[in-house]
């Protein structure tokens, strides 16, 4: 089973380029995150997507875009890339009952530089 | 505000006990996780408290006294491969999850 994956890798990004951060789950679960991780931060919550066709902000929203045409993908877009957005983005997936259930699932991540 | 306080590092001897300690204030509870992180590696899921008590499963134990706003993370017999960041992150009112910075946790020989 795959899990969570997320693409590409890695990139680096010049300013002021748009890019979009790929993020599929095969598990079925409801919900969806996207998370940066910063040195010396918590993990920061971007989106969310509680259910196909739904999406809400996060913490720290600004400069990205999410979707959610289904409920395999969710992708992230940065419309115009600043070099602020250098980070390491993880995808999250979570099946959204009570209880441990509410158990996320890390995808393995993509490093992102903004120069 | 919401806030989640744990310790930046700790040190611990192979095959010897620590405890990570974390603190929360947050806008309500749903519940306390903790999640273990290798260095250039995503989260992985180490356990869950909603009730007040301890809750071990295997090495690892992880305690919650929400009155106390505390946790804290007990690892046993410890193991070079236990190396890693230990992230605390509490489920708040809203269901999402609010994070602590980590705790590195440096095992030496």
């Amino acid at each position: 089973t795959a899990g969570i994956t997320q693409a590409p890798t890695s990139q680096i990004l010049a300013a002021g380029r748009s890019m979009t951060l790929r993020c599929t789950q095969d598990m079925r679960h409801n919900a969806m995150y996207w998370y940066r991780q910063d040195l010396g931060l918590g993990l920061r919550l971007i989106h969310y997507s509680n259910t196909a066709g739904t999406t809400g902000k996060g913490e720290v929203p600004d400069g990205y875009s999410v979707s959610r045409a289904n409920t395999d993908d969710f992708p992230l877009t940065l419309a115009s890339a600043v070099p602020s957005q250098t980070s390491v983005y993880f995808c999250a997936s979570s099946d959204r009952g009570g209880g441990a259930y509410n158990e996320q699932f890390f995808g393995p991540g993509t490093r992102l530089t903004v120069l | 505000g919401q806030n989640i306080d744990q310790p930046t590092e700790m040190t611990a001897t192979e095959g010897a006990i620590v405890q990570i300690n974390c603190t929360y204030q947050t806008s309500g509870f749903n519940g306390l996780f903790w999640y273990q992180q290798h260095a250039g590696e995503a989260p992985t899921f180490l356990s869950y408290n909603v009730l007040d008590g301890l809750e071990e499963k295997g090495r690892f134990s992880s305690f919650l006294s929400r009155s106390k706003g505390y946790s804290y993370l007990l690892l046993k017999e410890l193991q070079m491969k236990d190396s890693a960041s230990y992230l605390c992150a509490v489920m708040d009112s809203n269901y999402q999850l609010i994070w602590g910075a980590g705790t590195k946790l440096i095992i030496k020989p």
